[in-house]
């Protein structure tokens, strides 16, 4: 069966400090992957999705970056954070091969603390 | 672009009474996606409708998309506290788009 895996699960950054989130897939090959930002109390926020490795599909324009170094590595970065990027981030990933038709499988999160 | 609104936002239930929660699409969705998130949790996927007029039932769990495949419902019977957390529903024309979600709170 596919895990999919979040770290760390909390961070306390201060405002302009670098931010790494990793996600990794296990069990599975070629899923798509998802980050998403939840602000407290909100909905779900798509940021990027990935088909493949290197292929990044960016959907809000920010400070964020992610990168696919690996077939099921994803990774969420920024070079300065900013207060508003506090938040509840989520890795997820598909196996229908095609975004518009497949359900959606969560990581449980990174919590991040902008100070 | 494609919106996904869900009404209502917050929903305050006495255990064993009903409630429903609604969705709504500006544009035809190909399907629909219900997710249900617990307190401190990470969003876990609980069912897909593709057919126009299409009911699904889990246990105590109703879901419906409506016929022009704009609008979608959960109703939930005989509220329990296991049913606290905010359901999500998640449209697709190309890709998925998550409504704000429902949260839901049970008084005993």
């Amino acid at each position: 069966s596919q895990t999919i895996h979040q770290w760390p699960a909390t961070l306390v950054q201060p405002v302009g400090s670098p931010l790494s989130l990793e996600c990794t897939v296990e069990g599975t090959s070629n899923p798509n992957l998802y980050w998403y930002r939840q602000a407290a109390g909100r909905g779900l926020q798509l940021l990027f999705y990935s088909v493949g490795i290197g292929q990044i599909s960016s959907e809000v324009p920010q400070n964020l970056s992610a990168s696919r170094p690996q077939d099921r590595q994803f990774i969420l970065s920024s070079k300065k954070l900013l207060l508003s990027d506090s938040g509840f981030y989520l890795c997820a990933f598909g196996l229908a091969g095609k975004i518009s038709q497949e359900t959606q499988y969560f990581g449980p999160g990174t919590r991040l603390l902008v100070l | 672009g494609q919106q996904v609104m869900q009404i209502p936002q917050y929903q305050h239930v006495q255990e064993g009474e009903d409630f429903t929660t609604y969705c709504n699409s500006s544009t035809t969705l190909s399907n629909i996606q219900w997710y249900k998130q617990r307190p401190g949790g990470h969003p876990v996927f609980l069912i897909q409708l593709v057919k126009s007029g299409e009911v699904k039932k889990q246990k105590r769990l109703t879901f419906q998309f409506g016929e022009a495949k704009k609008n979608s419902s959960l109703h939930i019977t005989a509220t329990q506290t296991t049913d606290v957390g905010t359901y999500f529903c998640a449209g697709i024309d190309y890709k998925l788009s998550f409504g704000a979600g429902t949260t839901v709170t049970v008084r005993a």
